[in-house]
């Protein structure tokens, strides 16, 4: 089974409006960690946001939330205010395991954005 | 800031022979260390951790003997791709868990393109 799904391939978004690209998780773990990353066509990966399991709140990271629903085991990315340079691949990862010794980061297929001018 | 720089970005060789990426942690130390295959328009794939003074840990079906992971001090890990074939072309890409931010990001290199002819 996929520890970690996108099922979204690609999304388009006017600049300036928001968008939600979806993540879902599959871990019986109850410490673990959700990440977001950004890569660019350059190939450089470029964190965006985290949130952990025990955590209470959504992160917020400037125009970057996460939409954390535990229950549900989805941790969407939105973004807000989209911008031109933000069109690139997004990654959503999970790492299984204490916080501070984890051994093993798992990514999704990712989801190709593109901002419409 | 946590930096992780490796090196070469690109390199292309001839069949048969070795190749070695380095990864290093610029500022922080690494005591864990992870390197990513990644093929066009895929996802990461886990090929190995790399632990400090210790053998790396494998994932499924990664030849041991053919990707040679080094992780000889908490700054350095290497991977050495030995008697490299046309089918390891592939975008390799390392990264190292980064404490201080407190929430244990995953911070990656820019990444090595592999090209064998």
């Amino acid at each position: 089974a996929q520890k970690i799904t996108q099922t979204q391939p690609g999304m388009f978004v006017q600049e300036k409006e928001a968008v939600t690209l979806d993540c879902t998780y599959d871990t019986s773990d109850p410490s673990y960690g959700l990440f977001w990353y950004k890569q660019p066509s350059s190939g450089e990966m470029i964190f965006l946001i985290y949130q952990g399991s025990y955590d209470q709140q959504n992160a917020t990271e400037g125009r970057y939330s996460l939409n954390f629903q535990k229950a549900r085991k989805s941790a969407n990315l939105v973004i807000s205010a989209s911008q031109l340079g933000d069109s690139a691949m997004y990654f959503c990862a999970m790492r299984e395991g204490p916080e501070r010794g984890y051994q093993k980061v798992t990514f999704g297929t990712g989801t190709k954005l593109q901002v419409i001018p | 800031g946590a930096v992780v720089s490796q090196h070469p970005s690109w390199v292309i060789c001839k069949s048969g022979t070795s190749v070695k990426i380095e990864c290093r942690s610029l500022d922080f130390q690494a005591t864990t260390m992870f390197w990513y295959r990644q093929f066009p328009k895929q996802s990461l794939m886990l090929m190995a951790t790399s632990n400090e003074g210790s053998k790396a840990t494998y994932e499924q079906g990664v030849e041991k003997d053919k990707f040679l992971i080094n992780h000889a001090s908490l700054t350095l890990s290497t991977l050495t791709v030995t008697s490299a074939h046309p089918e390891d072309s592939s975008f390799y890409i390392c990264s190292a868990r980064y404490t201080g931010s407190g929430a244990n990001v995953l911070t990656f290199g820019a990444g090595s393109r592999l090209t064998v002819l």
